[in-house]
């Protein structure tokens, strides 16, 4: 069964990058059997997707979001990557990578995820 | 605001049926799979109903879902203390080329 687990810092300074990584387990990126998602959620609200990524390093973005994200995908670490710049407290939410079958498709498997302040 | 508009809240008794309903357009529900996901408090979503009524393995039967038209709803029959949870319904737009999500429907059981 395949697992996917956060990774990166808890705490990130307003205007820097926020950095987090993906690895997955159980199942090979490479398959090109999925794609694979960055999904937010704000303490207290609702989920937001942020984009995805095809292990041939095709991306989708959120329109909201595009002109501030970057994610990457590392096949040989089975591991794929977001960079959210110039971020601020808005930002601050737990963090979920997530994986689905298709472009069209939500998310089958999630992270258990991982909570990134934004403070100084 | 969430593209797909959910009541904020549910309630039920143990035993009793519940529908919660999830509208949207024509650009999400009205042409795309629809989706619906549990999170227990401090945990990951869980993927409940995917392709409109499918249950992935391990779903009781007891979660259904329906979609007609632009909107879509999810049933949970002889309700239980342990489904008190968040429910996110959740589709791909074609308009905004993304995956949006309803705001959520806080399930209490009474």
């Amino acid at each position: 069964q395949v697992q996917l687990q956060e990774s990166g810092p808890g705490l990130v300074k307003p205007s820097q990058t926020l950095s987090l990584t993906c690895t997955v387990s159980g199942g090979s990126i490479s398959s090109g059997d999925y794609y694979w998602s960055w999904i937010r959620q704000p303490p207290g609200k609702g989920l937001e997707w942020i984009g995805y990524i095809y292990y041939s390093g095709s991306t989708y973005y959120n329109p909201s979001l595009k002109s501030r994200v970057t994610i990457s995908v590392d096949t040989s670490k089975n591991q794929f990557s977001l960079k959210l710049s110039s971020v601020t407290a808005a930002d601050t939410a737990v963090y979920y990578c997530a994986r689905g079958e298709s472009i069209a498709a939500l998310p089958d498997y999630w992270g258990q995820g991982t909570l990134v302040t934004v403070s100084s | 605001q969430s593209v797909l508009t959910q009541p904020p809240s549910a309630s039920g008794t143990p035993g009793q049926r519940v529908t919660i309903s999830c509208s949207g357009s024509s650009s999400n529900i009205g042409s795309n799979y629809v989706y619906w996901y549990q999170q227990l408090p401090g945990t990951a979503p869980k993927l409940l109903i995917y392709r409109n009524n499918q249950r992935p393995s391990g779903v009781p039967d007891r979660f259904s879902g329906s979609k007609s038209g632009t909107s879509a709803s999810l049933a949970i029959s002889g309700l239980r203390s342990e489904d008190e949870a968040d429910y996110y319904c959740a589709a791909w737009d074609d308009s905004l080329s993304g995956q949006v999500f309803g705001g959520g429907t806080k399930l209490t059981v009474l």
